[in-house]
């Protein structure tokens, strides 16, 4: 059965950073693309970014573009996720997910547990 | 700016059926945008119910079934059960390397 399992998350002050890791196994990661979707308190679910399978294309919302980096390392199954700049609106639980196979646009199918993120002084 | 629209509540009697739907305000959904639908409860991650417009997922009962309805992507219910009250998520491929969520549907089955 696919797993994804997301670690990193924590409480960070605004305008720091932080990093979130996706440890995949159970399938072939590196014929996937990957993504982050995060969700706010009581809100509804938001994409942030994703990454080719080969990590040769990476796409991301407005919102995060610019501050937030998608990156994947294939010899290890892991999908990062650096965030610079944090502000209090980043605070949600980030889900990793898995895209479609080998340039595929399918939305993601399996997801991580997610982790949380809070943004506080 | 394009927005993903749903329907914010729905209700279903037990047993019977319920069409979910997810528009876009820009144009018609089509099965490019490669519609998927989430179920999720509190606490939980995201289950993925349908992809690629009318695919389920594994596990996925037939009663969940997708398809394209005029200019939307709807997920119907049919045969609602009481487990089936949840917050329900489309996302749509946006043909420029971006995805879009909508904003939800909660489902009151009573």
């Amino acid at each position: 059965q696919v797993q994804l399992v997301e670690s990193g998350g924590g409480v960070v002050q605004p305008g720091r950073s932080l990093r979130l890791s996706c440890a995949a196994s159970q399938f072939t990661f590196s014929s996937y693309a990957m993504h982050w979707v995060r969700q706010a308190p009581d809100k509804g679910l938001e994409w942030v970014a994703v990454i080719w399978y080969d990590g040769g294309k990476k796409f991301y919302a407005d919102s995060v573009k610019g501050r937030f980096t998608i990156s994947r390392d294939n010899s290890k199954n892991t999908l990062y996720l650096q965030m610079n700049t944090l502000r209090g609106d980043d605070t949600a639980v980030y889900f990793c997910a898995r895209g479609g196979v080998w340039g595929s646009y399918r939305s993601p199918d399996y997801w991580g547990q997610g982790t949380q993120v809070t943004v506080s002084s | 700016q394009t927005v993903v629209t749903q329907e914010p509540s729905l209700s279903v009697s037990p047993g019977g059926t319920v069409t979910l739907t997810c528009g876009l305000t820009s144009r018609s959904v089509s099965t490019t945008h490669y519609p998927s639908w989430y179920q999720q409860t509190p606490g939980q991650p995201p289950r993925t119910l349908i992809y690629d417009t009318n695919t389920r997922s594994s596990g996925v009962p037939d009663r969940f079934s997708g398809s394209i309805l005029g200019s939307k992507a709807a997920l119907t219910i049919t045969g609602a059960q009481a487990d089936d009250e949840s917050d329900y998520y489309c996302v749509f491929y946006m043909n420029n390397g971006l995805w879009l969520f909508g904003g939800g549907t909660k489902l009151t089955v009573l």
